[in-house]
């Protein structure tokens, strides 16, 4: 069975740039992650899907993140434009399903290092 | 308020047991995780426990969870240089849904 896919794997940009990041979760897996890894940190959640529901976004900086989830299943997250503090390492998760109250392990990409000059 | 605390670094000599140390804030947290994180790749869930459980086993991983002093520990067996990496633990606050709140990591370096 293939694992979370993320494209690209590495991104250089300039500062004042857009860019985005693109997420095939596990076949079948209705919840959806999209975290932000910086360095010597563990993941922040950006924001979590339910099907194409976006049902957490608190932490998403909305003036400059967006994200879709269009028919429920790829995923793509956008920066625009990226500033030097949005270098980091951007990583999707997919669940089966989210619930209250049950074990909720989430498998992870191999995420998208992203370097703003 | 949700806050994870790890030891940053942990190094031992291959053979010997490794125990990483996990400190968490909400005693709402119906599971707690370890995930482990080799360079350049994403997180792989390692084991998990249920709040109502002292102790868990699988292979050469324990888990043992103190919940009145809100500590949580991995104990690995017969330390391998491939274990290698950094280790997460994470708490799932039920007052954010399933939402994960990670530490910061604590790297686990083997010496062989």
């Amino acid at each position: 069975e293939a694992g979370v896919v993320q494209s690209p794997r590495y991104k250089i940009i300039e500062k004042k740039q857009p860019v985005a990041f693109w997420c095939n979760p596990i076949s079948g897996h209705n919840t959806l992650y999209w975290y932000r890894q910086n360095l010597g940190q563990g993941p922040e959640l950006l924001i979590r899907y339910e099907n194409e529901e976006a049902v957490d976004d608190s932490q998403l900086p909305k003036d400059r993140f967006s994200a879709e989830r269009l028919k429920g299943v790829d995923s793509t997250l956008k920066i625009q434009p990226a500033e030097l503090g949005d270098s980091a390492v951007y990583l999707c998760a997919s669940s089966p399903r989210s619930l209250a109250g049950v074990s909720n392990e989430q498998f992870f990409g191999p995420g998208t290092r992203l370097t703003v000059l | 308020g949700e806050d994870v605390e790890q030891s940053l670094f942990l190094s031992v000599r291959e053979g010997d047991s490794s125990v990483i140390n996990c400190t968490y804030t909400d005693s709402s947290s119906t599971y707690l995780y370890w995930y482990k994180q080799e360079p350049g790749a994403g997180l792989q869930l390692l084991t998990y426990i249920f709040s109502n459980m002292d102790m868990k086993q699988d292979q050469r991983l324990t888990v043992l969870l103190n919940k009145k002093d809100k500590h949580l520990s991995l104990r690995i067996a017969d330390t391998q240089t491939g274990d290698s990496a950094i280790y997460f633990c994470a708490e799932s606050p039920l007052e954010y849904g399933n939402k994960l709140v990670f530490g910061a990591g604590t790297i686990l370096r083997v010496k062989s």
